[in-house]
């Protein structure tokens, strides 16, 4: 099983329209959760984290499920400025010396199309 | 300046040839990351440096060899790559605290071309 696994896509979506997108990882001791949003040829940005409870930001919702090593995102009333790739990053495995790693996935693609 | 910062943003280079990645970061942070990112592939962790010093090096060829010289700096030394080589290099950093994690900063990387 891939340690983070998400749909590639492409999500093709009109403005406005509401999106999910999930992820399940395979590291059952993972602590902390991510979403990066990645632009085309550009640096992954954190998007927001993910907390136990769900978690909200504007027009994005995160959730976590661990009993099902699942996490997902909402996206309501999409804009064109919400392409892009997002990738699913879990915390773990330890490094040592205090540092983990953070895992990513491969991303899932969305295209908000006008 | 501020953030994360890596020089060249683009580099072609020949397998002969040896040429280092610069990254700088301004943010406090104790730890700082080399990352590689091929098409269709997930960012694949290279070296990690906690508090200046290596703490993982996830079997990257001997080609690669990174440098810590503090905690603000992060080299990565090329020397006689192969043309899979040619991919985005991604310097990150981040704040470790006993292992809560607050997520990374990257740098806007590197593009490599190995000709």
């Amino acid at each position: 099983r891939k340690e983070v696994e998400q749909d590639p896509g492409p999500f093709n979506v009109p403005e406005g329209a509401t999106v999910a997108f999930n992820c399940t990882y395979s590291n059952s001791a993972s602590q902390s959760f991510f979403w990066y949003r990645q632009d085309c040829r550009k640096e992954p940005k954190l998007l927001m984290s993910v907390y136990s409870s769900g978690n909200e930001d504007g027009r994005f919702t995160a959730q976590l499920n661990r009993a099902s090593q699942y996490i997902s995102l909402l996206i309501r009333d999409s804009k064109l400025s919400d392409s892009a790739t997002y990738l699913c990053v879990v915390n773990g495995p330890y490094s040592g010396a205090g540092s983990y790693q953070l895992t990513f996935g491969k991303g899932t693609k969305l295209s908000v199309i006008p | 300046e501020t953030g994360v910062t890596q020089t060249p943003r683009h580099l072609v280079m020949g397998m002969t040839n040896k040429k280092s990645l610069k990254c700088e970061q301004h943010l406090g942070h104790n730890a700082m990351y080399w990352y590689k990112q091929s098409a269709k592939k997930p960012l694949e962790l290279m070296f990690v440096y906690s508090l200046e010093e290596r703490v993982e090096n996830n079997s990257v060829p001997s080609r690669f060899s990174p440098e810590c010289p503090n905690s603000s700096h992060l080299f990565l030394h090329l020397h006689t790559l192969q043309p899979e080589d040619s991919a985005l290099y991604l310097c990150a950093s981040s704040q470790e605290q006993q292992g809560a994690y607050y997520g990374y900063t990257f740098g806007s990387g590197t593009r490599l071309t190995v000709v």
